[in-house]
């Protein structure tokens, strides 16, 4: 089962827009992650944010997490072309070993 | 890409056929992971490994098992392989053992006719 979903499922926006997508889980957490994936390739870590964290930047990234609501968001500001990939959240339910990815976003980022 | 690399990268095989997938690291580091992708599923744990001859079942482990002789390879067995195991696979490593941000391979695709 699916600790984290996302929303939406896909996305299209046009370059220079900013593309928000959220991310749900139903239990406790350590972390919480996210990762992109472009076509036919490897996840590729992006950031993490830790259960004590609300918000947290890199470059164009900015990542929000609600322990509360048990939900985060993904924002990608000023999106160019080369965003165009799929974007999945992972939670670490304690400090150790596994992460349970969600179902993904697919972004497309229009020229 | 943290020095992980999978073989073979793509593979056709017949239902019933043992395979073997390779996932090879150069850093020495300590947890590997083996997870399959596919459509309306994410990635799904399959197995994964905390040190030599250490392992661990993921969700999907069933018909699947793995070894782990040494450190840098971590391979995963179809023992007899099924059209439902046609998928991608990814193995990943873990660089921090606490919070277990993940570093993934390229993938193998597997299709089982």
């Amino acid at each position: 089962s699916q600790q984290g979903e996302e929303d939406p499922q896909a996305l299209s926006i046009q370059e220079g827009e900013n593309a928000t997508m959220n991310c749900s889980y139903k239990t406790s957490i350590n972390n919480l992650q996210w990762y992109r994936q472009n076509s036919g390739r490897g996840l590729v870590h992006l950031i993490l944010i830790r259960s004590n964290e609300r918000e947290k930047h890199s470059g164009r990234l900015r990542v929000t997490l609600d322990t509360s609501k048990k939900s985060s968001s993904l924002l990608i500001t000023a999106s160019r072309a080369a965003d165009t990939a799929s974007y999945f959240c992972a939670t670490g339910e304690a400090a150790g070993n596994k992460l349970t990815f969600g179902g993904g976003t697919r972004v497309l980022v229009k020229p | 890409d943290a020095g992980i690399t999978q073989s073979p990268r793509h593979k056709v095989t017949e239902t019933g056929t043992p395979v073997t997938l390779r996932c090879h690291q150069t850093e020495n580091h300590r947890y590997m992971y083996w997870y399959r992708q596919d459509p309306g599923h994410g990635l799904r744990l399959i197995h994964y490994s905390y040190g030599v001859k250490d392992t661990d079942k993921g969700e999907v482990s069933d018909g699947y098992s793995v070894s782990r002789s040494k450190t840098e390879d971590f391979l995963l067995t179809l023992e007899s392989a099924t059209s439902s195991q046609t998928s991608v696979y990814f193995c990943a490593i873990s660089v921090d053992s606490y919070y277990n941000e993940q570093f993934f391979g390229p993938g193998t695709r597997l299709t089982v006719l």
